[in-house]
């Protein structure tokens, strides 16, 4: 059965203080591991999609890696609105039918 | 922003109602799901379809049933609501079914079941 467990559960940093979250994820052959954001009562934005292990991805402040075990999402000089929830997924080759295995996320607080 | 509506956007009911959410979207996309959020758990799907009056079922589909008769409506249907089914649901929409995680999610229908 595919796994996602994210760390910390929550983090609270200072504008400007860079950090990285963390997605470890076990899945049988892995199609995609992804990344959203989420705002208090919204629903969730999609950010990043990454396919295999070395892969990377940019957005402004964020930047999203790969390994084959887990992946990181990076914060670059954090701001108050970057303040969010962040959610790993990953999709699984193993079984016939659709399924996105969601983590329960990190809770990120940037004080100004 | 996704054209995604949710109705209603909160609902208190009693156990033993029926219920039904109302998604709709304006982005004539072919997927639609619906996901649950509680705490201390990942979103997890419930339905998803993949066409007009075409549906799956998730990982945690019993006690809910879906419809979909035109592109752009998916309902999400509680026969008989009980106080487990207490959560916030979203709708989403995909272009494509893969990548399957690229989706686009609606604001949200919380239900409270007393």
């Amino acid at each position: 059965e595919d796994q996602v467990t994210q760390s910390p559960e929550a983090l609270r940093l200072q504008e400007g203080e860079s950090s990285s979250l963390n997605c470890s994820y076990t899945v049988s052959g892995l199609r995609g591991l992804f990344w959203y954001r989420q705002d208090p009562g919204k629903g969730p934005e999609f950010l990043f999609t990454l396919y295999s292990a070395g892969e990377e991805k940019e957005k402004e402040r964020l930047k999203a890696t790969l390994t084959k075990k887990e992946s990181f999402l990076h914060i670059t000089a954090p701001k108050p609105e970057d303040s969010a929830t962040y959610l790993c997924a990953v999709e699984g080759s193993g079984g016939s039918n659709y399924k996105l295995t969601f983590g329960k996320g990190t809770l990120l607080t940037v004080n100004p | 922003d996704a054209g995604i509506t949710q109705s209603p956007r909160h609902k208190v009911t009693e156990t033993g109602t029926p219920v039904t959410l109302r998604c709709h979207q304006t982005e004539n996309h072919r997927y639609m799901y619906w996901y649950r959020q509680d705490p201390g758990h990942g979103l997890r799907l419930i339905h998803y379809s993949y066409g007009v009056k075409d549906t799956d079922k998730g990982e945690v589909s019993d006690g809910y049933s879906v419809s979909r008769s035109k592109t752009e409506d998916f309902l999400l249907t509680l026969e008989s609501a009980t106080s487990s089914q207490t959560s916030v649901y979203f709708c989403a929409i995909s272009e494509t079914l893969r990548p399957s995680g690229e989706l686009f999610f609606g604001e949200g229908s919380r239900l409270t079941v007393l």
